[in-house]
């Protein structure tokens, strides 16, 4: 069984500031790692994933995210905030097996404050 | 690509009513998932679908919700009677053979 922990329902950062949404995981089989994002009234959109080689990976917008085995994380990070960068931000992980259906932590709502 | 294609995107019903929500996912895609998401409950899997075939509907949240796929391109998701607590947005996503699933716009639906 695979399951999703984001620490911090809701994140509020200064435009131009480091952005730090943090991710950990449990998985029984090495996991494929996913950050999605959810603009208000939208569906959810890909920023980045990792499925197997290097750890950091980048992804849309200027964001990336380490798979950090040892400590079961997968925190994403952007340099500097910008201000559209405000949405809700979801983490997720594959099942086991063929059908590889994904499991979502419960959110996090990032504000940028001018 | 036109993405996923869900309709409608808004849907006001009472109580008591049938609502079928539907999906096109995204041509080749051979796997289609139901979502819905709640404040309370966050993102939870319905149902999904792999080359038309029901795999698990271990999330639908009780027999007065069911989902047909009668094709590689078209989905339903029927409630039937609907109660307020159904209101939520819900969500359609296809996948290929790979791992990203693609969402859609979802369907914001109220239960009065």
């Amino acid at each position: 069984a695979q399951s999703v922990t984001q620490l911090g329902s809701h994140v509020s950062v200064s435009e131009g500031a480091l952005v730090l949404l943090r991710c950990n995981y449990s998985s029984s089989v090495p996991p494929y790692l996913f950050w999605y994002v959810q603009y208000p009234n939208q569906g959810l959109q890909l920023l980045l994933k990792y499925t197997t080689g290097a750890t950091l990976v980048k992804g849309i917008n200027g964001f990336e995210a380490e798979f950090k085995k040892s400590e079961t994380s997968f925190h994403l990070t952007k340099p500097s905030a910008h201000m559209s960068d405000a949405a809700e931000y979801f983490c997720a992980v594959t099942g086991g097996g063929s059908a590889r259906q994904l499991t979502f932590g419960s959110g996090t709502q990032l504000t940028v404050l001018p | 690509d036109a993405g996923v294609i869900q309709s409608p995107r808004h849907e006001v019903t009472e109580m008591g009513q049938e609502v079928t929500l539907r999906c096109k996912p995204i041509s080749g895609h051979n796997s289609l998932f139901w979502y819905r998401q709640t404040m309370m409950r966050g993102l939870e899997l319905l149902i999904y679908f792999n080359n038309n075939v029901p795999i698990d509907d271990s999330g639908m949240p009780e027999d007065r919700f069911s989902a047909k796929m009668p094709n590689a391109s078209f989905s339903t998701l029927k409630i039937q009677p609907s109660e307020p607590r159904d209101s939520a947005v819900y969500f359609c996503a296809s996948r290929s053979s790979g791992n990203e699933q693609f969402f859609g716009p979802g369907t914001r639906l109220t239960v009065l």
